[in-house]
């Protein structure tokens, strides 16, 4: 079935510094994928998707590249802020009519001034 | 995006009670669904709230512990039965649009602890 590994955390950084958070991914055909992110005490936010291979997702300075060669799907922001605390979590979603949304088990990001 | 909104934000109830959850979303969602989030860990799908019909059930999840209604386009509600401590967790109101993509939009979260 289809499935999400992330990279565990918690990830603690200076401001500034660089962040990749590693997500891989378990499906049959074309996936849809996704990140979300939690702040403290708030619900899910949708960060940025991507729907076909090769395709780059952006939003507040985050990134993330759909790698079909390998199934993953890596975030990455080039200097992050204390703001930018918070868990994120990878998703997919499975192609071939209504699939569910699957979640990865979300990774701990700490920045620190 | 969409507007979804829940109630209560968080609650603490006694070991063998009930605890019914509100949803709210905009008239953009056509499909909603509930998430349980145990503490530290990921989301888990617990249902889909299908209109005027019973609510379709995840693998583990039941009826008669997890009842949903979604009475009309725009509410459903969530009760989770015969509390015990290990039903302490954060439960997520979600909604896809027209066309459903796989983007979902969440309520805040309604954080349970069990006593």
């Amino acid at each position: 079935g289809n499935s999400v590994t992330q990279m565990e955390g918690p990830v603690t950084l200076s401001e500034e510094a660089f962040l990749t958070i590693n997500c891989t991914y378990t499906a049959t055909g074309y996936p849809s994928l996704f990140w979300y992110v939690q702040y403290p005490g708030e619900g899910l936010q949708l960060l940025l998707k991507a729907t076909k291979a090769d395709d780059k997702g952006s939003n507040k300075g985050f990134e993330a590249t759909y790698r079909k060669e390998t199934t993953s799907f890596h975030l990455e922001k080039g200097s992050v802020q204390v703001s930018d605390s918070a868990v994120y979590f990878c998703a997919l979603r499975g192609s071939g009519g209504y699939n569910k949304l699957i979640f990865g088990a979300g990774t701990r990001l700490a920045v620190h001034p | 995006s969409a507007v979804i909104s829940q109630k209560p934000s968080r609650d603490i109830c006694q070991r063998g009670t009930s605890l019914t959850i509100q949803c709210q979303v905009d008239s953009q969602v056509t499909m909603m669904f509930w998430y349980r989030q145990q503490p530290g860990q990921s989301l888990t799908l617990i249902a889909t709230a299908n209109q005027g019909s019973e609510a379709t059930y995840e693998s583990g999840f039941v009826i008669d512990k997890f009842p949903i209604s979604r009475p009309n386009l725009t509410f459903s509600t969530l009760t989770v039965s015969n509390l015990s401590p290990e039903d302490s967790s954060i439960y997520l109101c979600s909604g896809s649009l027209q066309g459903y993509t796989g983007e979902l939009f969440f309520g805040e979260g309604s954080r349970l602890t069990v006593l």
